[in-house]
């Protein structure tokens, strides 16, 4: 049964990076077609997609991170990361990876349905 | 960016008794193949958000068939025909048309 789990940097000083990874267990996330993506929810608040990366390793970010995000694949530990630069105050959230299904749609492909959720991450952001 | 919003914000409900979220899209949803490109999810209390339907209406493996997702273009709706204790928790629409995908603000359901 495919499983996500979370893990990294739980507390950050302002101006440092980041890092989180997601471990996929019960399956390849390079091989059966799903893309991996991250989402997370500021204390108290609702839900933001950060981005995700297909199987191919194509990447898609929310663009009011742009510039410091990125989203990798790692085939060979069955892992997908984040890694966000230059953190303030507002990155601090539950941090959740998930898996989406892509599909071509005519000459369109889109990413939905996210049916595998981790147990989320909490990262604080203080000096 | 596509803005998504819910209403209403709160609904209190009674176990047995229906309910319906609403949820608008700033542009419409509805791609040429015909499909719909908005998610429903549920948050329970402490727990990560679950997947209910996708693609509108195409319910979830596990979902109950109390539950159910309509609508079409920029107006959608989640139902719920009996509600459960079970069902609270924050309930949130996304669209999944383009990047970046987006949520609505969510609807807390909550046990009168």
């Amino acid at each position: 049964q495919r499983q996500l789990r979370e893990s990294g940097s739980g507390l950050l000083k302002p101006s440092q990076t980041l890092s989180l990874t997601c471990a996929v267990s019960g399956g390849s996330i390079t091989n059966d077609g799903f893309s991996w993506g991250w989402i997370r929810q500021p204390p108290g608040k609702g839900l933001e997609w950060v981005g995700h990366v297909s199987h191919r390793g194509t990447t898609y970010y929310n663009p009011s991170l742009r510039g410091r995000l990125i989203i990798s694949l790692d085939g060979s530990t069955n892992q997908f990361s984040l890694s966000l630069r230059s953190v303030t105050a507002a990155d601090t959230a539950i941090y959740y990876c998930a898996r989406l299904t892509p599909e071509l749609f005519g000459e369109d492909y889109f990413f939905y349905g996210m049916d595998l959720w981790g147990q989320g991450t909490t990262v604080t952001v203080s000096s | 960016e596509i803005v998504m919003t819910q209403s209403p914000l709160s609904l209190p409900v009674t176990p047995g008794e229906p309910a319906s979220i609403s949820c608008r899209a700033s542009q419409s949803l509805l791609h040429r193949s015909g499909y719909n490109f908005l998610d429903w999810y549920l948050q329970k209390p402490g727990q990560s958000p679950q997947l209910l339907f996708s693609l509108g209406s195409n319910r979830a493996s596990g979902v109950p068939d109390r539950f159910s997702g309509s609508g079409s273009g920029t107006d959608f709706t989640l139902r719920i025909s009996r509600v459960e204790a079970e069902d609270v928790g924050v309930y949130y629409c996304m669209q999944t048309l383009q990047t970046p995908l987006t949520f609505g603000g969510g609807t807390k359901v909550e046990i009168k």
